[in-house]
């Protein structure tokens, strides 16, 4: 299976910061990397797939990047309601897999 | 809209059985791949099965292969997850989502908003 990791684990951050989340894959996945915003007690609700392509309804606040096996998840302007855990998920290869997640925090 | 109803979780004795159900709306069900995934309490998500749009290729992660059967019924909008031999590190929400196309892309566009299942003596 191919694993992920995401770092940081955790993040404290400030509202109208830009922070960067980074996913690594164990091998090369192309570009089917898709990051995926979680609030306590809610489902996760899909933000962006095929690495950089956001779901629609998404702001544009967030991007995408990345190939192979290096991702990131960038958040400019931090809004109050982007507070929440992050996941990204490899869809190259089954089965599908997850990262451990990245929960950002207000600082 | 896309809406996912999970039904069918709830407290179960280690080595029992519980099938919980997914009703689906809002999109043509026969047309989309669907997945089950789950998240133990204060834990990440994990990947659990995934059905194609007419139910002719299924697909489960090792910790439930053997144990869980996915099915789905296209005239009832319904997808169905059967859990066998439950153990205690089954215990988790379990989340309905939709695959992006028909097949198991592997990438989920939409998700049910959950359900518990807890297994316990």
């Amino acid at each position: 299976d191919i694993q992920v990791t995401q770092s940081p684990s955790s993040l404290s951050a400030s509202v109208g910061d830009r922070v960067t989340i980074t996913c690594r894959a164990s091998q090369g996945i192309s570009r089917w990397l898709a990051w995926y915003q979680q609030k306590p007690g809610k489902a996760p609700r899909s933000l962006m797939y095929a690495t950089s392509t956001l779901e629609s309804g998404v702001p544009s606040r967030f991007s995408g990047s990345g190939f192979g096996t290096d991702f990131t998840l960038t958040i400019t302007n931090l809004q109050p309601e982007d507070f929440a855990t992050y996941y990204c998920q490899q869809y190259n290869s089954y089965p599908q897999t997850f990262g451990q997640g990245t929960k950002l925090e207000i600082k | 809209q896309v809406h996912l109803v999970e039904s069918g979780g709830g407290v179960v004795q280690p080595g029992r059985s519980l099938r919980l159900s997914c009703g689906a709306s809002g999109f043509i069900f026969r047309n989309y791949g669907m997945h089950w995934v789950r998240q133990a309490p204060g834990e990440g998500l994990e990947w659990v099965a995934a059905i194609y749009y007419d139910g002719s290729n299924e697909y489960f992660a090792d910790s439930v292969t053997g144990r869980f059967t996915i099915s789905r019924d296209n005239s009832q909008n319904t997808l169905y997850l059967q859990m066998n031999s439950l153990r205690a590190e089954d215990t988790a929400v379990y989340y309905c989502a939709r695959d992006w196309g028909g097949g198991n892309s592997g990438y989920i566009d939409y998700w049910g908003q959950g359900i518990l299942v807890t297994v316990s003596s």
